[in-house]
């Protein structure tokens, strides 16, 4: 496909239950970030992929939350042992890298709902 | 202080106005601004990107002030369709490379 494509777009989870989001970014971006943005409430910046670089964590929540990429293609976030708090959109985004390249496309989000 | 800070608004403004939004950041090493705009329920979209000279896309005006670590967006002639929400975003550190921080927006809404 032409855009970023996340998937599940909705997922319901019952508070404790360990769930996990794919992102597949656009060909040949090398930049993949993860936000998470609660109802009314701005992007909260989780993670950042950048080619080969250590990814920068540092928005991480808690340590229930990780996030793999493989190579530069399909990103995971896990969240383990989720609570009511997770419930948000998590949003995926990539780019083609730095600099005035860094226009990011954003995939549509998965609605975690934790019950 | 925040890295990146934004009035929330909402701001209220009939057709044909103009309005400007502000935005600071902390990290005065920073090297990449943007504006994005984000409609309900929808994910965020660039509507410019911030040099350093200033610049202008139709009715929209971007403007850096790096002195004050301050970032505008001056928006003329305001459409119906320009009832968004506008994010300020800003790049963490002291490369272009570095993770994209987004503030928290601010709300337009334009009336007829």
């Amino acid at each position: 496909g032409a855009g970023v494509s996340q998937s599940p777009s909705n997922k319901v989870t019952e508070k404790g239950k360990d769930v996990e989001l794919r992102c597949d970014p656009i060909s040949g971006h090398t930049a993949l970030y993860w936000y998470r943005q609660r109802l009314g409430q701005g992007l909260e910046f989780l993670i950042y992929f950048q080619g080969n670089s250590a990814p920068d964590k540092s928005g991480l929540p808690s340590d229930r939350f990780s996030a793999e990429r493989t190579g530069e293609s399909v990103s995971t976030l896990t969240i383990q042992r989720t609570q009511q708090e997770d419930s948000a959109v998590y949003l995926c985004a990539s780019s083609l890298g730095a600099g005035r390249s860094e226009k990011l496309f954003f995939g549509s989000g998965t609605q975690l709902s934790v019950l | 202080r925040k890295e990146v800070e934004q009035d929330p608004g909402p701001f209220n403004v009939p057709e044909g106005a103009t309005v400007a939004f502000n935005c600071t950041y902390s990290n005065s090493a920073s090297q990449s601004f943007f504006w994005y705009r984000q409609d309900c329920r929808k994910e965020p979209k660039l509507l410019m990107s911030v040099y350093s000279s200033g610049n202008e896309d139709g009715r929209f005006t971007a403007q850096l002030n790096r002195a004050s670590q301050y970032i505008s967006l001056l928006i003329r002639d305001s459409k119906l369709s320009d009832s968004a929400t506008y994010l300020c975003v800003v790049n963490k550190g002291d490369q272009a490379g570095t993770a994209l921080i987004f503030g928290k927006g601010t709300t337009l809404s334009v009336s007829s």
